[in-house]
């Protein structure tokens, strides 16, 4: 059973450029969601996609905007990208019909780093 | 808002003592709770989760937590450390959103360094 896979693993990008990130969720698995850790810091929650719907956003500027296709993977994107987005960007994935006690299960991550 | 406060950055500890990570939330409702660990490099390993059945929570490798309500804490414990259990431990409350979904809060975890 394969669990949460992203993509690319590492990724190097100079400020004001665009970039895309992409996530498959684990087998089953229905809603995604996207997290930023920057280094020495805790995920922060940007957004949770439903149904290729966004259900929830966190505190993140319009600059990160996301998608959800009809086989449930993900694409997270930012735009004019600033030094300060450098971070390992992790996505995970859930059931909805488990939503009241749902487990979270993460991706490997991808490292973004913004020169 | 809920919110989870992890009591020091970093504990070090013997190969074969006691690990005990702290780990205290604020949530207006009730929560539900969440360990994850990180190793070098990689994504978050659920270790165990507290969703309001028994207070005591078993997970895997050896860890278990238990909930405290009246002490707002879930900390974090394993009986004998090993070397292996060397990494980032991030505690995190899930808070349902305005339309219901659930999506984790974390604290700024806590590193254990085991020596031999």
């Amino acid at each position: 059973d394969a669990g949460v896979t992203q993509s690319p693993t590492h990724l190097i990008k100079t400020r004001g450029q665009q970039v895309t990130l992409r996530c498959s969720p684990k087998s089953g698995h229905d809603t995604v969601s996207w997290y930023q850790q920057a280094l020495g810091q805790g995920p922060q929650f940007i957004f949770q996609y439903y149904e290729e719907e966004e259900r929830q956003r966190g505190n993140f500027p319009d600059r990160f905007s996301g998608h959800q296709f009809p086989n449930y993977s993900s694409e997270l994107n930012v735009n004019a990208l600033l030094l300060g987005d450098s971070a390992l960007y992790l996505c995970a994935s859930s059931s909805r019909a488990m939503a009241s006690t749902d487990t979270q299960y993460f991706g490997p991550g991808t490292r973004l780093t913004v020169l | 808002a809920q919110s989870v406060t992890q009591l020091g950055s970093h504990v070090s500890v013997s190969e074969g003592a006691l690990v005990l990570l702290r780990c205290n939330y604020s949530s207006s409702v009730p929560p539900y709770l969440f360990w994850y660990v990180q190793y070098p490099n990689q994504g978050l390993q659920l270790l165990l989760k507290y969703t309001s059945a028994a207070t005591l929570v078993k997970g895997i490798n050896g860890f278990e937590a238990e909930f405290k309500k009246s002490e707002t804490s879930f900390h974090l414990t394993k009986p004998s450390a090993h070397m292996s259990d060397a990494a980032e431990y991030f505690c995190a409350v899930s808070t349902p959103g305005d339309t219901g979904f659930q999506k984790l809060v974390f604290g700024t975890g806590t590193r254990l360094l085991v020596s031999p």
